[in-house]
């Protein structure tokens, strides 16, 4: 059974709109995490929660807004879309301690026409 | 900033002789970094190989092994024999420990491994 399920696996959509990216993790952990992945780019970190808390902000845009509603929930609303936002977002968890390993979904790929 | 670089592209070996992935990193803003290899095999979501946590130490994992290296700031995979089935894509990173115990990862673009038969 998957760990970390992540909906959908692939998205469409056009500039302008807006899109919510679903993440639910089964491992019992209390953080979690978006990182994205563009074209010819390595993975990069954007969120990070601790217990429903937001701990880490590195997007610099606010069209980027994490929600969590229940402690194994992290889901990421993008409003405004751009064709620069066209990547893969992963999803992660770890469980609470300094030496935590992170545990990754399987990605949602997101294309803005 | 922070920064990891490892071998680009494309790496291809044939089965049962060694490997090594380079990694180096660069940090102005962590004091403590933590050093990982990550591995997607074809079909399967991203998943942690191994991890050093202080430098000098080595980590080892499905025979693979790799050393935190403070002087050089390295973090280079090796295996002294390949298999078909370690063909997959092989991401090195530099975690910064943040606050409530989570940790920010900066990753490398990752390196294919294509083993021959």
């Amino acid at each position: 059974d998957p760990k970390i399920i992540q909906k959908p696996k692939y998205l469409v959509a056009v500039t302008g709109s807006e899109k919510i990216l679903i993440c639910e993790q089964y491992l019992g952990h209390n953080a979690m995490y978006w990182y994205r992945q563009s074209a010819k780019k390595p993975l990069e970190f954007m969120f990070s929660y601790s217990y429903q808390k937001l701990m880490d902000n590195q997007t610099a845009s606010s069209r980027f807004q994490p929600q969590s509603s229940k402690k194994n929930h992290l889901d990421l609303q993008i409003t405004a879309l751009k064709p620069d936002d066209s990547a893969t977002y992963f999803c992660a968890s770890s469980q609470d301690g300094a030496y935590a390993e992170q545990f990754f979904g399987p990605g949602t790929r997101l294309t803005v026409l | 900033g922070d920064s990891v670089t490892q071998t680009e592209g494309q790496v291809t070996v044939s089965e049962s002789k060694s490997l090594i992935i380079n990694c180096t990193y660069s940090t102005t803003s962590i004091a403590y970094p933590n050093l990982f290899w990550y591995v997607r095999y074809p079909g399967e979501g991203l998943q942690l190989l191994l991890k050093v946590i202080t430098a000098g130490q080595k980590g080892s994992s499905r025979g693979f092994e790799a050393t935190y290296n403070k002087e050089t700031t390295s973090f280079h995979l090796q295996k002294a024999s390949v298999q078909e089935s370690d063909s997959a894509v092989y991401y090195c990173a530099l975690g910064d420990l943040r606050t409530g115990n989570t940790r920010k990862l900066i990753f490398g673009l990752g390196t294919t491994l294509q083993v021959q038969p």
